[in-house]
């Protein structure tokens, strides 16, 4: 089974500063990890996502994140925070050797920036 | 050009209705996808289909049906509406199935029972 935990349903950045946002997750088998966006009255739409390639991945927007297996994580990160940055952040799991996987969503990040 | 688009946008219904989201996607995917999005942001899957076969039915009331007709539609029929109902129901579509394949989403449906 998988699961995400999404630490801090709140984070607010001033402009110009590190944005974190942290996702630890629990999964049985290789997990697909993604972190999806969510712009006011929006979809959804992907950030970045981790396939099993490399560990750090690079996403839109300048968005990145890092697979940690032994910490069982996958943080998004930008250097610099942005005003137009300001949405809801998801954390999504999914497993792999699976052909109708289901995506298991966090619950959910709401980033805002402080001018 | 839109890739996912639902109809309508806002449904504002009465307890006991039945009513119909409606969803196209023009992307040529093969998986269709619905969710269910609550006041709190939290985001359950409903549905998938993959070429028109259902493939994921999660724990729903089974006043909610979906339906195929087709690769790039998918639609979702709720009987006898309930206020817990209430809620934006998202569409989504992916190339195929598997667990790597990244979802596009609609942009909303937000019904609202009273």
């Amino acid at each position: 089974a998988q699961s995400v935990t999404q630490l801090g349903s709140h984070v607010s950045v001033s402009e110009g500063a590190l944005v974190l946002l942290r996702c630890n997750y629990s999964s049985s088998v290789p997990p697909y990890l993604f972190w999806y966006v969510q712009y006011p009255n929006q979809g959804l739409q992907l950030l970045l996502k981790y396939t099993s390639a490399a560990t750090l991945v690079k996403g839109i927007n300048g968005f990145e994140a890092e697979f940690k297996k032994s910490e069982t994580s996958f943080h998004l990160t930008k250097p610099s925070a942005h005003m137009s940055d300001a949405a809801e952040y998801f954390c999504a799991v999914s497993p792999s050797y699976s052909s109708a996987s289901k995506i298991i969503f966090g619950s959910g990040t709401r980033l805002s920036i402080r001018p | 050009d839109t890739a996912v688009s639902q109809t309508p946008k806002y449904l504002v219904t009465q307890m006991g209705n039945d009513k119909s989201i409606k969803c196209e996607q023009n992307l040529g995917h093969d998986t269709m996808y619905w969710y269910k999005q609550d006041s709190k942001k939290f985001l359950k899957i409903m549905f998938s289909y993959n070429n028109k076969e259902l493939i994921i039915n999660e724990t729903v009331p089974n006043r909610f049906s979906p339906k195929s007709p087709d690769k790039a539609h998918l639609n979702l029929h709720i009987n006898s509406l309930e206020l817990g109902d209430s809620a934006v129901y998202f569409c989504a579509s992916s190339l195929g199935s598997g667990g790597q394949e990244t979802q596009y989403f609609g942009p909303g449906t937000r019904l609202l029972v009273l």
